[in-house]
């Protein structure tokens, strides 16, 4: 079945470093990949998304591109602030086409000043 | 800005009691998830409705748990008893008809309701 896999955390960077997390998935067909941020106590809230092979989806200084040959979709920014930290969800459509999201587990991000 | 109201936003109970999650999606929006977060994991989808019809609650513990959208347009989550593996953080979301710009199917979270059972 359809699933995503992500790098494991927790990633501590310094303020102004450069930022990614590693997100690869499983699917059938071409589903539309997406990244939710989830601040501390709260829901989440959709960060970028992109529909196609080699899409690139951008939102606040992060970016994100859909890679058919390698099924990724890997999270970058060059330069982090403090108040990015968060924790940093991929997911894919499911290949049921019901809009059925599947998550990886998450990467927590820590930046410090 | 419209957003997905759920509540209560904090709730802790005994196990073997009931409880009940409220969810009133962005007006409009005819698709409503229900997804369970455990801590330190992605959610996990537990019910999906399609207006008023249940479209997939095949991750839904049927014996324990059950979700109701009687009008089509706010839902209740509803575990009766609670048990202790129950506690996560359970998130509400919707979708617009037909999944929205380019059939994406950009869901839009609540909040969420933490659960604690003790």
């Amino acid at each position: 079945g359809d699933s995503v896999t992500q790098m494991e955390g927790p990633v501590t960077l310094s303020e102004e470093a450069f930022l990614t997390i590693n997100c690869t998935y499983t699917a059938t067909g071409y589903p539309s990949l997406f990244w939710y941020v989830q601040y501390p106590g709260e829901g989440l809230q959709l960060l970028l998304k992109a529909t196609k092979a080699d899409d690139k989806g951008s939102n606040k200084g992060f970016e994100a591109t859909y890679r058919k040959e390698t099924t990724s979709f890997h999270l970058e920014k060059g330069s982090v602030q403090v108040s990015d930290s968060a924790v940093y969800f991929c997911a894919l459509s499911s290949s049921s086409n019901t809009g059925k999201l599947i998550f990886g587990q998450g990467t927590t991000l820590q930046v410090k000043p | 800005e419209a957003e997905v109201a759920q509540s209560p936003r904090y709730k802790i109970t005994e196990k073997s009691q009931a409880v009940a999650f409220w969810c009133d999606p962005i007006s409009g929006h005819a698709t409503l998830y229900w997804y369970r977060q455990i801590l330190g994991q992605g959610p996990e989808l537990l019910v999906q409705f399609q207006d008023e019809s249940v479209v997939d609650d095949s991750q839904l513990p049927k014996d324990r748990f059950s979700a109701e959208r009687l009008k089509g347009v706010d839902s209740t989550l509803k575990i009766q008893p609670a048990e202790l593996g129950d506690s996560a953080m359970y998130l509400c979301a919707s979708s617009p008809p037909g999944g929205g710009t380019g059939g994406l199917y950009e869901q839009f979270f609540g909040p969420g309701t933490r659960l604690t059972v003790l």
